[in-house]
């Protein structure tokens, strides 16, 4: 089992405001570094948001995180049929990388 | 602009080595961190190790044995070893970059992807 547990699946409306979240089940979790990856189907994964809650140029405002304690979360403003994709949360444990397990988004 | 491109076999046997490199195009051959990651098929993403800019090497417990992770600085690239590989092996193979400093160690740089299969 991953450090750190995503929901397997989140699903909502074109407009709706969606949120995954992204626990570690330990303590070693490192803050300011958990980070956000957007992976579509036949494509590498795509940095969304990084330092728990920062935003490369070029990624829509639509999208933000944020992180308390051992929690992350992203959420996703205003949803799109383009923002159908898995998410991934990263953080380090224990000096190794770890993802989480990913969550299906899925736009009705 | 900077990209990483990805090269090596992608159909295997069981017990055969893997072997990957990824080349920086377009900027130079400087990052914090050159890693590895593999997606199997149905799965998630699973990191498997990196190197960092002054040499040292991290890796998966669970793949520490088998796994060797180098830096060719005179070519421009890095490379993933994987020996002994079975059928958990097949995924898609991913070399990454924390490239920019401004993304502290977050992975800015992907490369296209390697389809393995091991049969």
């Amino acid at each position: 089992q991953s450090a750190l547990i995503q929901p397997p699946s989140a699903s909502g409306t074109p407009g709706q405001r969606v949120t995954v979240s992204c626990s570690a089940n330990s303590s070693n979790v490192e803050p300011n570094s958990v980070h956000w990856y957007q992976h579509l189907p036949g494509t590498a994964p795509k940095l969304l948001i990084y330092g728990n809650g920062n935003r490369p140029s070029g990624v829509p405002e639509r999208f933000s995180g944020s992180k308390s304690g051992t929690s992350a979360s992203l959420a996703i403003s205003g949803l799109r049929s383009e923002d159908e994709a898995d998410y991934y949360c990263a953080a380090w444990d224990n000096g190794l990388r770890v993802f989480g397990g990913g969550t299906k988004l899925t736009v009705l | 602009q900077v990209q990483l491109q990805q090269r090596g076999a992608g159909l295997l046997k069981p017990s055969e080595t893997l072997s990957l490199t990824c080349g920086v195009f377009g900027g130079s051959f400087s990052a914090y961190y050159w890693s590895w990651v593999r997606q199997p098929p149905g799965k998630g993403l699973e990191w498997i190790g990196e190197i960092n800019h002054i040499g040292g090497a991290n890796y998966n417990p669970s793949l520490e044995s088998r796994v060797t992770i180098s830096v060719d600085t005179s070519m421009n690239q890095f490379s993933l070893r994987l020996t002994s590989v079975t059928a958990a092996d097949t995924a898609v193979y991913y070399c990454a970059s924390s490239y920019e400093a401004e993304f502290f160690d977050a992975f800015d740089l992907w490369g296209q992807g390697t389809v393995v299969t091991v049969s």
